[in-house]
């Protein structure tokens, strides 16, 4: 069974530009997370989709935003790129839920904003 | 204080030895709790969920402590194959469910 793949790999863009990740689940997930890890920091909770709806956002600012595809797919769009965007950025995935079920990961979209 | 908190270590331990990780957390309504190992430049990979009955996987065993608002990890018999940094994520319902992961613990096993 295919496990949660992400694409690009790397990523690399300057200050101001836009980025954008996708990610696409295991077979039979319909919730994706996405998560920012910055290095040396642990995983920073940034969104939660089920179902193409977004259930929940964590600390960040409304550049970072995304969307889910009816084939449950997602992608990640983080505009006017800063330095400190810079970061792996996971995208997770679970069985249709309330959310508190257990989340496997992606390999991650390295970003490097120069 | 943050809402998931782990020893950051390293735990530096031989072969063959028992280690502990404890990791708490702040919201009393916490639903879900689990074990991730995460290797350097990794993606995270489950370990194990924790239930509140304790559970076993080999010689990892997870527990849940809801009075005192923990969980632990106890590995037995480490291999150098062990060495990795262990994270805690602890799942809430707060106007939606939300996953909060624990900044983790560096295991360092050596011959």
């Amino acid at each position: 069974e295919a496990g949660v793949t992400q694409s690009p790999t790397h990523l690399i863009k300057t200050r101001g530009q836009q980025a954008t990740l996708r990610c696409s689940p295991i077979s039979g997930h319909t919730s994706v997370y996405w998560y920012q890890q910055a290095l040396g920091l642990g995983l920073q909770f940034l969104l939660w989709y089920d179902e193409g709806e977004e259930r929940n956002r964590g600390n960040f600012p409304p550049r970072f935003s995304g969307r889910q595809f009816p084939n449950y797919s997602s992608e990640l769009n983080v505009n006017a790129l800063e330095l400190e965007d810079s970061a792996l950025y996971l995208c997770a995935s679970s069985i249709r839920g309330q959310g508190g079920n257990e989340q496997f990961f992606g390999p991650g979209t390295r970003l490097t904003v120069l | 204080r943050k809402e998931v908190e782990q020893d950051p270590g390293p735990f530096n331990v031989p072969e063959g030895a028992t280690v502990a990780f404890n990791c708490t957390y702040s919201n009393s309504a916490s639903q879900s709790f689990f074990w991730y190992r995460q290797d350097c430049r990794k993606e995270p990979k489950l370990l194990m969920s924790v239930y509140s009955s304790g559970n076993e996987d080999g010689r990892f065993t997870a527990q849940l402590n809801r009075a005192s608002q923990y969980i632990s990890l106890l590995i037995r018999d480490s291999k150098l194959s062990d060495s990795a940094t262990y994270l805690c994520a602890v799942s809430f319902n707060t106007g939606g469910f939300k996953t909060i992961f624990g900044a983790g613990t560096r295991l360092f096993v050596k011959a």
